[in-house]
């Protein structure tokens, strides 16, 4: 089955610990986006990639960390400098090549979410 | 800067009524339109996505209509079900990037 896949569902910080949220997608696409969600807010964005090896900061970047290094994957590291992790994290992908220059639809496509919470 | 509000936060209703979630957004310059639905604790799953170009998009039950001029976008869901009881975002992309901007939500409580 093709989509997107998070691991883990639940996941616990200590303070002062670093942790990795795991986001694998199999639909080859070339975008994936992490975003945070809030009670009673809706999503924003942490981080982008559009490609292989790059990454763009989202609108709340402060206190997280990404890498790229494999098409089909895109973890997302809550550092210890993010005083406020609680959350719900969402990880997404879209196939951003079809946007440019035509009507492609390039709906972002969602995985089921990792719920962080602080011990 | 975009901002997008959804109103109501929440709505209660019976099984069977046709319903309206309304989406504005404060910049007309917009690539799209998506409405997402989301299941408590879960991911979020695309409805509708409708072009600037685009007046409404139809997917069974479901009718996205969009008016880029005024920065208004409704979701319109004929005969609920309790199995509509859910979560519904709306998001616009910015033109010339793939970023998505999301409101707040309407919570949607159907009951038999």
């Amino acid at each position: 089955d093709g989509g997107i896949t998070q691991s883990p569902k639940y996941l616990f910080r200590k303070e002062g610990q670093n942790v990795t949220l795991s986001c694998e997608q199999n639909l080859n696409h070339d975008a994936m986006y992490w975003y945070r969600q809030d009670p009673g807010q809706g999503l924003r964005l942490i981080y982008y990639s559009q490609i292989v090896n790059d990454f763009q900061k989202g609108d709340i970047a402060e206190g997280y960390s990404v890498s790229r290094e494999k098409k089909e994957s895109f973890p997302l590291t809550v550092t210890s400098a993010q005083k406020n992790p609680t959350a719900f994290y969402l990880c997404a992908s879209s196939n951003w090549r079809a946007l440019a220059g035509t009507l492609a639809k390039n709906i972002q496509y969602f995985g089921a979410g990792t719920r962080l919470s602080v011990l | 800067k975009q901002e997008v509000t959804q109103i109501p936060a929440a709505l209660s209703v019976p099984e069977g009524e046709n319903l309206v979630l309304n989406c504005s957004f404060t910049d007309s310059a917009i690539y799209n339109l998506q409405w997402f639905r989301q299941d408590p604790g879960k991911g979020l799953t695309s409805l509708l996505l409708i072009q600037s170009s685009q007046r409404e998009q139809t997917s069974g039950r479901l009718n996205a209509s969009l008016d880029k001029s005024s920065g208004r976008s409704t979701l319109y869901i004929a005969a609920s079900q309790p199995g509509d009881s859910a979560t519904y975002l709306c998001a616009v992309r910015r033109i010339y990037t793939d970023k998505l901007i999301f409101g707040t939500g309407t919570r949607l409580q159907v009951f038999p």
